[in-house]
Order: structure tokens, then sequence, then C-alpha cells
């Protein structure tokens, strides 16, 4: 079963700091990833995308990294800002077959990033 | 340039009624995703327009439906509210069909808040 899993649920983290969530999927086959931010009442806006032959992907002070190997991806956020404090979405999306194009969505991180 | 325009932006609504929510999407993109959002389940797609044809269906019940006008514009209806209905509804704009093609990128408007009481 095509399955988006994100860890951890909720993460609270002090303003300056670093921190990491992940994204581990059983979608097969893969085509590309997708992390997304979405601040509260906003819609979701896409920070980076990645597709199999691609280990890393930078934003600014977000760093997502991919392992298609082990069906794991990463978000790493440096030097923690009080906006950064938004849920953390991962959209995965499968390539051929039955499932073509079709999307798998994590059900997100919450980061708070407290002063 | 205009983002995706969805309205009305919060809704209150009683059990057994009907709603439409409205999306207006970036111009010149002919694609209209609608996706729910809950606490418990997160992001769930719903169905996708592109050029006034459904492309798309995920697997909710016949009393949520859609459709989209010549000017791309989409509505969302949704019969019979439940109080499961209560959720956050948001839209996604994108020039090719987001769901099926690969490097389609969507952008989503900030959602319609409804509260079925």
């Amino acid at each position: 079963k095509n399955q988006v899993e994100q860890s951890p649920q909720s993460l609270i983290i002090l303003e300056g700091k670093n921190c990491t969530l992940q994204c581990n999927y059983t979608v097969s086959p893969f085509s590309n990833l997708r992390w997304y931010k979405q601040d509260t009442g906003r819609g979701p806006v896409s920070l980076t995308i990645m597709t199999f032959s691609e280990n890393t992907k930078s934003n600014g002070r977000y760093t997502a990294t991919l392992d298609a190997d082990t069906k794991q991806s990463s978000l790493h956020i440096t030097a923690s800002q009080l906006s950064d404090s938004a849920s953390y979405i991962c959209v995965v999306r499968a390539d051929r077959g039955s499932t073509l194009g079709r999307l798998y969505f994590g059900r997100g991180t919450q980061l708070t990033v407290w002063p | 340039k205009a983002g995706v325009t969805q309205t009305p932006r919060y809704l209150i609504k009683t059990r057994g009624q009907q709603v439409t929510l409205s999306c207006s999407p970036i111009s010149g993109h002919r694609s209209v995703s609608w996706y729910q959002q809950t606490p418990g389940q997160g992001l769930q797609f719903l169905f996708e327009y592109f050029s006034e044809t459904q492309r798309n269906k995920g697997n909710f019940p016949g009393r949520f439906s859609g459709r989209q006008f010549s000017n791309s514009r989409s509505e969302m209806n949704v019969s019979t509210l439940e109080l499961g209905d209560s959720a956050l509804y948001l839209c996604a704009s994108s020039l090719g069909i987001f769901n099926r093609q690969q490097n389609t990128e969507a952008f989503f408007g900030q959602g319609t808040r409804l509260t079925v009481v």
C-alpha cells in the first residue's frame, strides 16, 4: 500500500536552533517528492521538489535530502526563525501504471519555534 | 500576478444543508484541484478539473461534487452536510493536470474553513 509517514508529528525548538523533519514513504514506483510549508490559516507553499537522481536540494535555510534506496527524505532547517513556525508536509508522486502521477500526502509535522 | 482566490474564507452551516465553495485560479492556469484538510487525516484529494472536465477523483462520497467554468474558475459543492465535513477546503491552480503530470507545480489558495454544526 502506498503511504507517506512523517515524523515527528510535532516539534518545538528555540529560535536559532537547527532541526530535521523526516518523511518515509512506500510509494512505488517513485516519481518525485515535494516538501511544502503551510502557515496557519494559509495554503501550502512549495519549498523543494526532488526527483530520483537528486540527493540534496537547498532553498535558503531549508535543505532537503532524498535516499531513494531506503525511501526516506528529510528536511533540515538551519538557524530557525519564528517565521518557520508552520506545518511541513511531504508529498510523494507515483510514476507509472494505474497510479501514474498520483499524489500521496503525509499528515505533516507541526513545527513551533519559540523565542 | 494575482494568486489563487478562494471564497468565502469562513463558513458555518448546519447538518443537512448544502454548501458551494468557489476558487479562482491564477490567470492562464487551466487546472483546479480540490483538497480537504483535517487534523486527523491531513490533506486528501477530492477531484481535479482541467478545461471544464473532471480528470481525476479521490475517494469521497457523491455528496462532494464540482465543476469548472470556461474561464477556469471552479466551484465545489457539498450536499447534505455532516459534522465530519468540517474541514479546511483548499484549491490549487496549475498549468497542467497536477495530479497526473510529473513536472507540474500547483499553487494553493488560502482555503475555506467550513464548520458544520
